[in-house]
């Protein structure tokens, strides 16, 4: 295993309902990653964060909004999703957020917003 | 800017014949180059990445891949397929002034007949 997990490993959830997302990571990282991942579509990077702060953000809807509590948490929180956002949800890390470094990922979570 | 374009989105192959993925790359600079791999239910983990060093880069699980700049090609092979080796195969590639973002291909699906 990867020492990256992700709970939980699925959800369904209405479009008014509110939920989250968690990563933990096991290997002393101090950058994470928020991947999606929908069908016949490469990943896509949501969100970056290096030693808890922000520092990239790909245009993501505001419905979708991270929190990196400290380097090995870090939660997705969704609210007032749409059908299209239905798709699996990766999260990473990395030791800095540097060129050339090995990402390490999680096994998703799959996301159906119904 | 930096892309990647995975030129088969499906191969299938006879177990204990050669593997063949292609993929090529555009990028302005010297990009790092990666293949990942990911198994039914489960995250993506790395297969072998490329960072100027040597051209012929050796992975897990007998892959290789070779960096040609003048083709801007790295394509993934093994000798020898195994059952195991069925799973989605993604091409990456780091621009290089941007640690911590990469850009995937579409993936490439491997079958492995028996």
């Amino acid at each position: 295993e990867t020492g990256v997990t992700q709970t939980p490993r699925h959800l369904v959830m209405g479009m008014t309902n509110k939920k989250s997302l968690k990563c933990e990571q096991h290997l002393g990282h101090n950058a994470m990653y928020w991947y999606k991942q929908s069908a016949k579509k490469p990943l896509e990077l949501m969100f970056v964060y290096s030693l808890e702060e922000r520092v990239e953000n790909n245009s993501v809807p505001s419905r979708f909004s991270p929190e990196c509590p400290n380097s090995s948490h870090l939660f997705l929180h969704l609210h007032t999703l749409q059908p299209e956002d239905s798709a699996l949800y990766l999260c990473a890390s990395s030791p800095f957020g540097a060129l050339q470094e090995t990402q390490y990922f999680g096994p998703g979570t799959r996301l159906l917003v119904l | 800017a930096q892309s990647v374009t995975q030129l088969d989105s499906h191969v299938s192959v006879s177990e204990g014949t050669p593997v063949l993925l292609r993929c090529n790359y555009s990028s302005s600079y010297s990009p790092s180059l990666f293949w990942y791999v990911q198994h039914p239910n489960k995250g993506l983990q790395l297969l072998l990445k490329y960072t100027s060093a040597a051209t012929l880069v050796k992975g897990i699980n007998g892959f290789e891949a070779e960096f040609k700049k003048s083709e801007t090609s790295f394509h993934l092979t093994k000798p020898s397929a195994h059952m195991s080796d069925a799973a989605e195969y993604f091409c990456v590639v780091t621009p290089y002034n941007q640690g911590g973002k990469l850009i995937f291909g579409q993936g490439t699906e491997l079958s492995v007949k028996p």
